[in-house]
């Protein structure tokens, strides 16, 4: 069964700040690799996604991806107040029945 | 932009009760979820559908039943409601492997 594991679990930083946020995943076969944010009290929704090795960039957000390490991350450029929020990476595996696994996330706050 | 509702909102039942949440979709995504989300615990799968007709065990489907009606509708339903199942319940949709929506939650009490 996959074990997705979050860290830190919290993090404060200040406005302007460079945010880096953990996941790590245990089944090697895994392809589909997500990041949601949940305001507090609201739904999660999806951030960004990636599906292969390497580096993804997003407007001030960035996505890092080492399958062979079992390691994906998060980082926020230029943190903002409204960046504060719980982070939820989501893991998934191809073939057959696809339910992804998602780790107990990090909860972030941006103070000004 | 896809939309799941959800119903109720909130909910107070009884140990011992009877409780069902609905989840509307109308995006035709085949997959549908049922989650829970516990401090500490984030998201947990109960149930999940991958179309009308059809459910699959989550990773903690115990003391939970699920229902798959049509493409747009997926109920949850605990038939001896216990306190320890107080929690929030998010349900979503999706295609395959693409990104999940969620509804905006259920908040269930039980008593």
């Amino acid at each position: 069964q996959q074990n997705v594991q979050q860290s830190p679990e919290s993090l404060i930083v200040p406005e302007g700040a460079r945010t880096s946020l953990n996941c790590t995943f245990s089944d090697s076969a895994s392809q589909y690799f997500w990041w949601y944010r949940q305001h507090s009290g609201k739904a999660p929704k999806a951030l960004m996604s990636i599906f292969s090795n390497g580096e993804k960039e997003e407007g001030r957000f960035t996505i890092h991806l080492n399958k062979a390490s079992l390691h994906f991350s998060l980082h926020i450029r230029d943190s903002q107040p409204s960046d504060s929020a719980l982070y939820l990476c989501a893991v998934g595996a191809s073939g057959g029945n696809y339910k992804p696994t998602f780790g107990k996330g990090t909860s972030l706050v941006v103070h000004p | 932009e896809a939309a799941v509702t959800q119903s109720p909102r909130n909910k107070v039942a009884v140990t011992g009760g009877k409780v069902t949440l609905s989840c509307n979709q109308t995006n035709n995504h085949n997959n549908m979820y049922w989650y829970r989300q516990d401090t500490g615990h984030g998201l947990r799968l109960i149930h999940y559908s991958y179309g009308a007709g059809s459910t699959e065990k989550g990773d903690i489907p115990d003391g939970y039943k699920a229902s798959r009606p049509s493409q747009e509708n997926f109920s949850l339903i605990l038939e001896l409601a216990t306190p320890s199942q107080t929690s929030v319940y998010f349900c979503a949709s999706g295609d395959q492997t693409d990104e999940q929506y969620f509804g905006p939650g259920t908040r269930l009490t039980v008593l």
